[in-house]
C-alpha cells in the first residue's frame, strides 16, 4: 500500500491567517489526491479532488497543489468555520490510503 | 443530492458478523456511481474498507478481503457491509459512501459499532 504522511499533525492560526498542511506520498501518485474535512462528530467532506479541483460548493479560500509525492493544502485567509480534521486520500494504486489526519485550530 | 443513511446493530459479539445496510436516495445505485464504506476507530484515522460499481463490480481493502461481502440491493435502492470474524479492532463508525470511483463525494452520518461480549 502507499503511505500518505502529514504534516503538522496539529497546527494553531488566528483568523485570517494562511495556512498551509503537506501531504506526502511514500510514492508517485501523479495528482490523483484528494482532501477531505471532518468536523467533530461529523463525516468528512470532499473539499479537493485530483490535487487542485475545488469540490462544488467548498469556497474559494480553499485550495490544493502538487503532484507526484508532495502535495499541499492552503487556507488563504482561516475562518473560525475551518477549525476542523483535515485528511489527504490518494487513489492512484489500490488499495485507496488516507493520511493521519491535520488538526487545525483557529484561535 | 444524493443521501445516504446507514443503520445496523451497535453492538456486535467478538466472532461473529457485522452487517450494515445503507439506504438511499435521490439516486438510483443501479445507474452509475461508486458505493463504498469507509471506517474509523474511535479517535482515529480513515480506513477505507470496500467499494462495489453500479454494475456489481467489488473492490475491497486486502487487508479486510478474506471477511469481507459488499453487495447491491436494487430493489430496496440500498447496498450492505458484512464483515465476518470480527474481533475489538473492527470497532470504529462505519461510514456509508458514494462518488466517482475512488472519490468519496456523498458520505452517510457514519454509524458506530462496537464489538464486545
Amino acid at each position: 500500500d502507499i503511505q500518505m504522511t502529514q504534516s503538522p499533525s496539529t497546527l494553531s492560526a488566528s483568523v485570517g491567517d494562511r495556512v498551509t498542511i503537506t501531504c506526502r506520498a511514500s510514492q508517485s501518485i501523479s495528482s490523483w489526491l484528494a482532501w477531505y474535512q471532518q468536523k467533530p462528530g461529523k463525516a468528512p467532506q470532499l473539499l479537493i479532488y485530483k490535487a487542485s479541483t475545488l469540490e462544488s460548493g467548498v469556497p474559494s479560500r480553499f485550495s490544493g497543489s502538487g503532484s507526484g509525492t508532495e502535495f499541499t493544502l492552503t487556507i488563504s485567509s482561516l475562518q473560525p468555520d475551518d477549525s476542523a480534521t483535515y485528511y489527504c486520500q490518494q487513489y492512484n494504486s489500490y488499495s485507496w490510503t488516507f493520511g493521519q489526519g491535520t488538526k487545525v485550530e483557529v484561535k | 443530492q444524493i443521501l445516504l443513511q446507514g443503520s445496523g446493530p451497535g453492538l456486535v459479539k467478538p466472532s461473529e458478523t457485522l452487517s450494515l445496510t445503507c439506504a438511499v436516495s435521490g439516486y438510483s445505485i443501479s445507474s452509475g456511481y461508486y458505493w463504498g464504506w469507509i471506517r474509523q476507530p474511535p479517535g482515529k484515522g480513515l480506513e477505507w474498507i470496500g467499494s462495489i460499481s453500479h454494475t456489481g463490480y467489488t473492490d475491497y481493502n486486502p487487508s479486510l478481503k478474506s471477511r469481507l461481502t459488499i453487495s447491491l440491493d436494487t430493489s430496496k435502492n440500498q447496498f450492505s457491509l458484512e464483515l465476518n470474524s470480527v474481533t475489538a479492532t473492527d470497532t470504529a463508525v462505519y461510514y456509508c459512501v458514494v462518488g466517482r470511483g475512488p472519490i468519496f463525494q456523498f458520505w452517510g452520518q457514519g454509524t458506530l459499532v462496537t464489538v464486545s461480549s
